[in-house]
């Protein structure tokens, strides 16, 4: 069965500090992809990065990096600095056979002025 | 980039009316597109596959009556929600997949049925 597991629902972080979210996924597919998605208040889901089953490479981009690691089926989020605009639900998604989505419960990230 | 749009943003409709919700990729045609449906604070759950020119497939413990899709070109699918009950409250985002395999979400829809 296909599962992603987003242990964290609710983080909390003042201003500044770093944060990682964590992604634990589950599937029988050698092929797959994964992903990140940010839901502002607004409700909108922005696409954060993609990242497929062949590629291990970690991937940095301005303050956000991405920790692929097939050995513990865990692709994690860190935010650097973060900022009160990072505040909002972050989903861990796992696309497999199909296009076929299956989303984490996300976790709800609030940064404090 | 590619653009999914989705109208309207926001509905408030009275129980028992029909409530029907546009998904279009704006720039790039979408052969499969997907409904997803979510509750207050859960995660995104998956509704149904919409093809263009053929049925949609549904997904366990969706009611294909309750919620009719149709997909009848490539750049436009719609969500009906017949019937509608309060239950049906929700939040609903659709997506469609370009042909470089990534996969684009609408703004979402909003749904109030009083």
């Amino acid at each position: 069965a296909q599962k992603v597991t987003q242990a964290q629902t609710e983080i909390s972080v003042v201003e500044k500090e770093d944060v990682t979210l964590d992604c634990v996924y589950e599937t029988r597919d050698t092929t797959y992809y994964l992903f990140w998605y940010k839901q502002p208040p607004s409700g909108e889901l922005v696409f954060l990065i993609r990242r497929n089953s062949f590629d291990e490479q970690n991937e940095i981009s301005g303050r956000y990096s991405w920790n692929f690691q097939k050995s513990t089926s865990s692709f994690n989020f860190t935010i650097t600095a973060s900022q009160v605009v990072d505040s909002a639900v972050y989903f861990c998604a796992l696309r497999y056979t199909g296009n076929q989505f299956y989303f984490g419960t996300g976790t709800s990230l609030t940064v404090i002025p | 980039g590619a653009v999914v749009s989705q109208h309207p943003s926001r509905v408030i409709c009275k129980s028992g009316t029909s409530v029907k919700i546009e998904c279009r990729s704006l720039d790039f045609q979408a052969t499969t597109m997907f409904w997803y449906r979510q509750f207050p604070k859960k995660s995104l759950m998956l509704m149904a596959t919409s093809n263009e020119g053929s049925k949609a497939t549904y997904e366990q413990g969706v009611e294909k009556d309750k919620f009719l899709i149709n997909h009848a070109s490539l750049t436009l699918s719609t969500l009906t929600v017949t019937s509608a009950h309060p239950e049906d409250s929700s939040f609903y985002i659709c997506s469609a997949s370009r042909d470089t395999g990534e996969l684009f979400f609408g703004e979402g829809s909003r749904l109030t049925v009083l």
